[in-house]
């Protein structure tokens, strides 16, 4: 098993600002997965983060809005660049696990007014 | 691309019954992991079961089991003698299959309530 801690756990945020989501890993993984929640919605993949490379962006996602950072096998940041109120959602910091399963950190709850 | 249906936006049970929550999915690999995870108010993701497409046999963990059909694309799963503790939101999810460890398409989400 992962064990998965994201900060900041919720944060409420000015239209227009960034905020930055870290995420750690209490085990070294080659690739971890950002997905995104959207109130009442189900979970949508934002990108894979490489060590040592780009991240990956799915479809509908782009580098200037949702940078990534993937700096050792352990620890990554996304960040929700130019806040609108359409970015409040569940931010989920996962890896995939040994054992054929994807382990999910508690999300980060992000409010934009 | 994938696609995974669930057509129950909610769903109750009396507790110690039996529920079963539907799913259905899409896709043109032949290899590929199944799943069903759970969110409770929490939010935390947990995983309730998992299926390899290549095995025919269903999945079982404690209460909770699968039935899986793969020509159907079907993947519903069975939780007996529900508990007060199993009211959360279950989403059913696919994976990309080859190498594509991680990249998870989900339903649209189940929500289940047990009621004492």
């Amino acid at each position: 098993s992962a064990v998965i801690s994201q900060k900041p756990s919720r944060d409420i945020c000015q239209r227009g600002t960034s905020l930055t989501i870290q995420c750690q890993v209490d085990s070294q993984v080659t690739m971890m997965f950002w997905y995104r929640q959207q109130p009442g919605q189900s979970l949508t993949l934002i990108a894979t983060a490489n060590q040592g490379s780009e991240a990956t962006y799915e479809s509908g996602f782009v580098i200037d809005k949702f940078p990534i950072s993937r700096p050792n096998l352990t620890f990554s940041t996304l960040t929700v660049s130019n806040m609108s109120p359409e970015d409040s959602s569940i931010y989920l910091c996962s890896v995939w696990g040994s054992t054929g399963e994807l382990f999910f950190g508690e999300g980060s709850r992000l409010t934009v007014l | 691309a994938q696609t995974v249906t669930q057509s129950q936006p909610e769903m109750s049970v009396q507790e110690a019954e039996t529920v079963t929550l539907s799913c259905t999915y899409d896709t043109s690999e032949n290899n590929y992991y199944l799943f069903w995870y759970k969110q409770p108010p929490s939010r935390q993701m947990i995983l309730v079961i998992r299926q390899e497409a290549y095995k025919q046999q269903n999945a079982t963990e404690n209460r909770f089991s699968v039935n899986f059909q793969k020509a159907a694309k079907s993947f519903s799963l069975k939780i007996s003698d529900s508990q007060l503790g199993d009211t959360a939101m279950y989403f059913c999810a696919s994976d990309a299959g080859g190498t594509s460890y991680g990249k998870l398409t989900f339903g649209q989400g189940t929500i289940l309530t047990v009621h004492p």
